[in-house]
């Protein structure tokens, strides 16, 4: 079946660094894949999209990589800021028509 | 754009009742919109696909006839909880995909079973 793995729970980052997190999938073949963001108590909010074609994404301070023979996303955020912290959601989907499933999510602390 | 909007925000009732959640897409229309229950700390679980005019597609395990779907127009979809339980209480979270290619999420309604 399909899985998809996020790399921890929880990541706590000082506030300048940059954080990277992961995504690992498995028995899945996604066309694109979303990254969101989640605040407790809120629904999530899109961040960005990468598709298969595409070795990287930027977006302001982010950045998405996805490598198809990995199987694997990274998610980078440069110059944290504790207004980063959040739990960031992947979610990969084979085309436009397929239901996409969400990971666990990584819960990330920027401590100031 | 983008918006999706969900109403109430936070419902509490008592066991045995029927509680309804409207999930509306605000500046688009949305053929397909998709519900979503997360239990604390815990990650999105789908439950099932609104399709406008026709039945629910329900995810495994979840019961068609405990969690009552209704996509009557473009821009509205309806979860009805029936029967509610202590253990139906969550967070129940709506969406839509104006793009085909990006799901934008409502605000979630809080729902306490008591």
């Amino acid at each position: 079946s399909q899985k998809i793995e996020q790399n921890s729970e929880a990541l706590n980052i000082q506030e300048g660094k940059t954080a990277t997190l992961t995504c690992n999938y498995t028995n899945y073949s996604p066309a694109y894949l979303q990254w969101y963001r989640q605040d407790p108590g809120r629904g999530p909010v899109f961040l960005l999209l990468i598709r298969e074609n595409e070795k990287e994404k930027r977006k302001e301070r982010l950045k998405v990589t996805f490598d198809t023979t990995l199987k694997q996303s990274l998610f980078h955020i440069t110059a944290s800021q504790p207004a980063d912290s959040a739990t960031y959601l992947c979610a990969p989907a084979r085309n436009r028509d397929d239901k996409i499933i969400f990971g666990k999510g990584t819960r990330l602390h920027i401590l100031p | 754009g983008a918006v999706v909007s969900q109403h109430p925000s936070r419902v509490i009732c008592k066991s045995g009742t029927s509680v309804k959640i409207e999930c509306r897409s605000l500046d688009f229309q949305a053929t397909t919109m998709f519900w979503y229950r997360q239990f604390p700390k815990k990650s999105l679980m789908l439950m099932a696909t609104s399709n406008e005019g026709s039945k629910a597609t329900y995810e495994q395990g979840v019961e068609k006839d405990k969690f009552l779907i209704n996509h009557a127009s473009l821009t509205l979809s309806t979860l009805t909880v029936t029967s509610a339980h202590p253990e139906d209480s969550s967070f129940y979270i709506c969406s839509a995909d104006p793009r085909g290619d990006t799901q934008y999420f409502g605000p979630g309604t809080r729902l306490t079973v008591l």
